[in-house]
């Protein structure tokens, strides 16, 4: 597609509930990353992928986070039992990757925002 | 430790005036450096990097950030204000020591322009 396009727009779960997050990163990008962003802060690394594999899964906050990239194009973060401390803007991004200089123009998508009731 | 710095939440300039966001870095080996910008209800955008060479950097809509090994800065400039370059600012640092394609970011810095 033309851009990062992440779904849904918003999303209001309610705690103790399992929420899955989509993006769809422009098409023929190799990198993908998802970030959690609270508002009026800048972008936290969660984790990112090189086509299909997980590089690295560093930043996912503890193991009701996980990630997948099954055929190296659509992402989904899943959240699992949701707690209200999870609610935050999710954001998607993905670049070329193809070298250094390529991989770190990021194309962000709009973002998901999360509310955890 | 990488880490970056933008000293100020917010920036206020009357329209017309030359701008300035702040932005300081800390890291052990060469830095990689990135200007990103986020109007509202939307994902952020790439707006200038600095990877060697030149140390000023021109970028988008007319920014341009200026590389400062010494004071281990890179502040984000433009000559004369639009009201619509009002929007968050985002700086952010890569390592090059660091093995990892990780962008440390900044806390952001809201730029206002005043009519």
């Amino acid at each position: 597609g033309a851009g990062v396009s992440q779904s849904p727009r918003y999303k209001v779960t309610k705690r103790g509930q399992d929420v899955a997050l989509r993006c769809d990163p422009i098409s023929g990008h190799v990198s993908l990353y998802w970030y959690r962003q609270a508002l009026g802060q800048g972008p936290e690394f969660l984790t990112y992928f090189n086509y299909e594999a997980q590089q690295d899964k560093s930043g996912l906050p503890n193991d009701r986070f996980s990630a997948e990239r099954p055929e190296g194009s659509i992402s989904t973060l899943t959240i699992q039992r949701t707690e209200q401390r999870d609610s935050a803007m999710y954001r998607c991004a993905s670049s070329l990757g193809w070298d250094r200089e390529t991989n770190e123009k990021l194309f962000f998508g709009s973002g998901t925002q999360l509310s955890v009731l | 430790a990488q880490s970056v710095a933008q000293p100020e939440d917010q920036v206020n300039v009357a329209e017309g005036n030359p701008l300035t966001v702040k932005c300081t870095y800390s890291v052990s080996g060469n830095p990689y450096l990135f200007w990103y910008v986020q109007y509202p209800n939307r994902g952020l955008q790439f707006l200038l990097k600095y990877i060697t060479g030149d140390n000023l950097v021109k970028g988008s809509y007319g920014f341009e950030a200026e590389f400062n090994k010494s004071q281990t800065s890179f502040h984000l400039k433009k000559p004369s204000a639009l009201v619509s370059d009002s929007a968050l600012y985002f700086c952010a640092v890569r390592d090059s020591w660091d093995s990892n394609y990780q962008l440390i970011w900044g806390a952001g810095t809201k730029l206002i322009i005043k009519p």
